[in-house]
């Protein structure tokens, strides 16, 4: 059974530090999202990228964060330097091209920032 | 703004019964629908897709589909406490830019009391 697979899965590190998460989206698929979910924001799209380009960025605070996708097998979400209200669950989502197609989300990291 | 909403939650149903989760949204142009299931600690899991109006039946659950009214719902027959999760409605947009992104509801906490 695919599955989208996220490292790390869990993350504390201190105020200031830089953060790497990694996504490897399902083998074939075109499309990967980064989220991120809190109790009082619900789940937020940072990034968006379409056949290893990205195509909307919007929602991610551009000071701070970064997203890449080097090849189609690693995505990364970078943030540098973080800060105590980064902390939260960061999902990554892979699916195939086409707006009928539903994502597939991966088991988040669970970032902690001190 | 495109915007999805779903009910207020949380939604609190005995074992067997029928629980109604509901979810407008703002985009006229939105083609597909999706719910997700999310177990608290868990990432979110595609439970059903609709794509035109009318209902779509899996099992105990059924997909419901009104583009005229801009409503999509779930309904969980024979609700069980493994039901127990938060429910997110999540709508396609139509293009552009766009392509392919999801917007979320913000969820639906649904408890199954034995």
């Amino acid at each position: 059974d695919a599955r989208v697979t996220q490292t790390p899965r869990h993350k504390v590190t201190e105020m200031g530090q830089e953060v790497t998460m990694r996504c490897q989206p399902i083998l074939g698929h075109n499309t990967v999202f980064w989220y991120r979910q809190t109790m009082m924001q619900g789940l937020e799209l940072l990034a968006y990228f379409r056949n290893r380009a990205p195509l909307d960025d919007s929602g991610m605070p551009k000071d701070r964060f970064s997203a890449e996708m080097p090849d189609a097998t690693l995505a990364t979400l970078k943030i540098q330097p973080s800060e105590p209200r980064d902390s939260a669950v960061y999902f990554c989502a892979s699916g195939p091209f086409g707006t009928d197609q539903p994502q597939h989300f991966g088991d988040g990291t669970r970032l902690s920032i001190l | 703004q495109k915007e999805v909403e779903q009910n207020s939650g949380p939604l609190s149903v005995p074992e067997g019964a029928i629980a109604s989760l509901n979810c407008t949204y703002s985009d006229r142009g939105s083609q597909s629908f999706f719910w997700y299931r999310q177990y608290s600690g868990k990432s979110p899991e595609l439970i059903m897709s609709i794509y035109s109006n009318g209902d779509k039946e899996d099992g105990r659950f059924t997909a419901q589909l009104n583009k005229a009214s801009q409503y999509v719902s779930l309904l969980i027959r024979d609700s069980q406490p493994s039901d127990s999760a938060t429910y997110l409605c999540a709508v396609n947009s139509d293009g552009g830019t766009s392509y392919g992104k999801l917007t979320f509801g913000q969820g639906t906490i649904l408890t199954v009391h034995p």
